[in-house]
This record gives structure tokens, sequence and C-alpha cells, in this order.
């Protein structure tokens, strides 16, 4: 199908790790992503993944990618209060003049 | 440095009534341009995207409309507002330019609409 899908709710207690899953449609996509959008604003870019590489770890932001399930992961370790907000994933698609292609979004909640 | 605007950053509008929204983008040239939509509760949709100035995809058919009048200003609009038009509206920039993959979209803040 068309869609980026990714589970609408996460809910973790602080100080534990979170783990959201995302499931892109192309297998050509080079460049995956993941954005972060705080209540009431706009989104921003967290981190991304180029498409050969299977692991990249930003500080506490660990993106594991598995290209034959099409599968993209974020996990956020020692969660943090400030870390609730939704997170999109996207793919960057081969078409036209727009390529990049979100997630639905899931909304992680930290339980204090 | 770059920087995105939009206003205004909340709006309440009677049913049947005018839009107008703009997004301006500072400190870059020819940037594509986005807008979005995103519901209550519900991930982002893309409503139209720009190359250029007068250059306007339209992603979903509906009764919004958008126009870039200059190279940094995007306006998003719609002659008679529905219900099912309110959502928060986010404007979006990126330089990119080929075919690498390797593109970063940046948001400005968003305009919180009600239709009433």
């Amino acid at each position: 199908g068309e869609d980026v899908e990714q589970s609408l709710f996460l809910s973790v207690r602080e100080g534990d790790s979170s783990v959201i899953n995302c499931t892109y449609t192309d297998s050509s996509s080079t460049y995956l992503y993941w954005y972060k959008q705080e209540p009431g604003a706009g989104l921003q870019l967290l981190t991304y993944i180029f498409s050969n590489m299977d692991m990249k770890q930003d500080q506490r932001l660990t993106v594991l990618l598995n290209k034959k399930d099409k599968h993209l992961s974020l996990r956020i370790a020692d969660t943090q209060t400030g870390d609730s907000a939704i997170y999109f994933c996207a793919e960057w698609r081969r078409r036209g003049a727009n390529n990049l292609f979100f997630g639905t979004g899931t909304r992680l909640t930290v339980i204090p | 440095s770059q920087t995105i605007h939009q206003w205004p950053a909340t709006l309440v509008q009677p049913v049947g009534s005018p839009l107008s929204l703009e997004c301006t983008v500072e400190g870059t040239s020819n940037p594509n341009l986005y807008w979005y939509r995103q519901a209550a509760g519900r991930g982002l949709q893309l409503l139209f995207y720009s190359v250029g100035i007068g250059q306007i995809s339209s992603e979903v058919p509906q009764n919004l409309s958008a126009s870039r009048p200059q190279d940094r200003q995007f306006i998003l609009s719609s002659k008679k507002l529905l219900l099912s038009d309110s959502g928060f509206y986010l404007c979006a920039w990126s330089s990119f330019r080929g075919a690498t993959g390797r593109e970063t979209q940046y948001f400005g803040p968003g305009t919180r609409l009600l239709v009433l």
C-alpha cells in the first residue's frame, strides 16, 4: 500500500526505554527520517538513517532499520517527561517533486 | 539562518467564510514549499506543494487552494470554509533538489483553525 504505518499511541514510565515502530512501503527508499512534534508546535527533525545502514545511534536515540521487512524503529533510552510528543517516521520515495511521505504519527506519553 | 513564519497562530472562523493563511520563509532562496493539515488525533496530510513561483501541485482535491506569489511566500486559501476544514495547518520548506533522497523539511509553528 501507499501508507507509512505507525501505532497511534505508546505509554512508558519515566526512565524506561521507548520503542516506536514504523512500517514503510518503498524498498528503494534511500533515506528514512524521524520527526518529533511537541504539543501545539511544528515538526522538528530528530534523526535520519541512510538505507545502507542497519543502525544509527545519536545520544539517547537509536534507529534500527530492517530493509527486508521495511521496518524502522526509534528507541529512546531513559525516557523523560520532555520526550512526550508525537513522533513521525517519513520515507523518501523517488517520485517527482514531492518525495517525503509521513506516517500517521505515534503519540508518546511518558508517565512520571 | 533560515526561519519560517506562519500567521495567524490561531483562527476561529464561521462556516462559509473565506480563509487566508500565510507562510513566509527567510534566509533561503527558491525553496520547495509545502502545506500540510493535521486533523485532531490524526497524521499529516499533504495538501499542496510548490517548487517555484506560480507552480502549485495539489495532492488532495478539496475546497482549498494555494498560491505562491513570491519566492518565499506561500498562501493557503478558501472561498468558503467547511466544518471539516478545522485542523492544524503546517507550512514547511526544504531545499531539496536532486535524486539522492537526503531531504529535510523544516516546519513552521502551525496555524490552528477552528471552523464553527
